[in-house]
């Protein structure tokens, strides 16, 4: 039992160049997100996922897309790296029910350069 | 929209000396409310939470948090901290209703002193 997978661990990028962040989680929860921490701001959520076939934008979506195609998996895309977008990522899933906590993975380091 | 804030970003302490980290947050129905800690390098891990019932609850390590609902708080306490609670921590809130987006607050950074 896993529990909540991200992959890579680390990651440089040069700008303009895209990538997708990976992040898979063995629990059968329903909501996946991703979050970006930086310094001073806390965690600011990104985009969202009710279910398999459902995506919703957060507070800072821009510049990022999801996708969800099964429950397991919810990866995070970079069209187009930006020195902006350099970061700590990530992923955290719950049930969807009422009364429920999210579950983190051990997040991803991104720098763009 | 809901928001969460965090007064204290730093807050330096000897071991020993009691804590408490403030938090508020901005949403007028019902609320499930987490303290979360990151310790250095490591990801958030659930300290404690609220749902409903007893405004105290009590968390891992000795931490506890009391809501006070007609004051929009959730802050959290420990009579006596150690170095090893040196971490940062954070503060979120969802609607109650439903599993939705969690809300974090900027976070405060706790320092020990040994």
């Amino acid at each position: 039992n896993a529990g909540v997978t991200q992959t890579p661990k680390f990651q440089v990028l040069k700008t303009g160049q895209s990538m997708t962040l990976q992040c898979a989680q063995d629990m059968n929860h329903e909501y996946m997100s991703w979050y970006r921490q930086d310094p001073g701001m806390g965690l600011r959520l990104i985009h969202y996922s009710v279910g398999a076939g459902i995506t919703d934008q957060g507070e800072v979506p821009n510049g990022y897309n999801v996708s969800r195609s099964t429950t397991e998996d919810f990866p995070l895309r970079l069209l187009s790296a930006a020195p902006s977008q350099t970061s700590v990522y990530f992923c955290a899933t719950s049930y969807r029910g009422p009364n429920t906590e999210a579950f983190f993975g051990q997040g991803t380091r991104l720098t763009v350069v | 929209a809901q928001s969460v804030s965090q007064h204290n970003h730093h807050v330096i302490l000897s071991e020993a000396a009691s804590l408490e980290l403030g938090c508020n947050y901005s949403y007028g129905g019902t609320v499930n409310l987490f303290w979360y800690v990151q310790y250095p390098g490591q990801h958030l891990q659930l300290l404690l939470k609220y749902f409903s019932g007893d405004p105290l609850v009590k968390g891992i390590k000795g931490f506890e948090a009391e809501f006070i609902k007609s004051k929009f708080s959730f802050n959290l306490r420990k009579p006596s901290v150690q170095w090893s609670d040196t971490a940062e921590y954070f503060c979120a809130v969802n609607e109650g209703s439903s599993a939705s987006k969690i809300i974090f607050g900027s976070g405060t950074r706790l320092s020990i002193r040994p």
